[in-house]
């Protein structure tokens, strides 16, 4: 079974660019998160996605950030204009809806580097 | 809002020898899950080890064990017999029951060295 599959991997990109980043979650499974990881410390949700809606972005910085997930498979997190404090790993997760054992499983993220 | 504290930003262990690596967390919630996440340089983040927080008894995987405390609200994970592979940051979580806020809440991370 494929795994969640994230990228790019790596972007370097000038302040004041956009950018995006693309995620596709293992088959099946419903739920689909974008965490935000700054270097040396743990991931903090951005969005939430149950199928195609998003039922919790409230700690999306919703100025610069937008999330969508048209389908309810694979989603794009994109980031207009970059700023230099986005320098930071983008993670994507997903977890089965209707598993009862809350585990996330999560891809190898996007390093993002803003300069 | 539920918070996790990881207290410890290094630990170091000898191979062979074994490491307990803390976390703490603050929910006024009866019932709830418990994680520990294992995060190797290549950035993947792997579940180590899962807790029902209505179990009392810690759960055990192979070399992997918890001491889970629900009343010190406490949940730290004891590693036994360390391996080099099992170099890596190391991240306590939570959930809540509520499906409405089924995200993990994460600490920030201890940060594992294992010397041969």
């Amino acid at each position: 079974e494929a795994g969640v599959v994230q990228s790019p991997r790596y972007k370097i990109i000038e302040k004041k660019q956009p950018v995006a980043f693309w995620c596709n979650p293992i088959s099946g499974h419903n739920t689909l998160y974008w965490y935000l990881q700054n270097l040396g410390q743990g991931p903090e949700l951005l969005i939430r996605y149950e199928n195609e809606e998003a039922v919790d972005d409230s700690q999306l910085p919703k100025d610069r950030f937008s999330a969508e997930r048209l389908k309810g498979v694979d989603s794009t997190l994109k980031i207009q204009p970059a700023e230099l404090g986005d320098s930071a790993v983008y993670l994507c997760a997903s977890s089965s809806q209707g598993g009862n054992t809350g585990e996330l499983f999560f891809g190898e993220g996007s390093r993002l580097t803003v300069l | 809002a539920q918070t996790v504290t990881q207290s410890q930003p290094e630990m170091s262990v000898q191979e062979a020898e074994t490491v307990t690596l803390s976390c703490t967390y603050d929910t006024s919630e009866s019932d709830y899950y418990l994680f520990w996440y294992k995060q190797p340089p290549s950035r993947q983040m792997i579940l180590v080890i899962r807790q029902e927080a209505y179990k009392q008894q810690n759960a055990t995987e192979n070399r992997f064990s918890v001491n889970f405390q629900k009343a010190a609200k406490s949940f730290s994970l004891k590693i036994s017999d360390s391996q080099l592979g099992d170099a890596a940051m190391y991240f306590c979580a939570y959930r809540s029951p509520d499906t409405g806020r089924r995200a993990l809440t994460f600490g920030s991370g201890t940060r594992l060295q294992v010397q041969p």
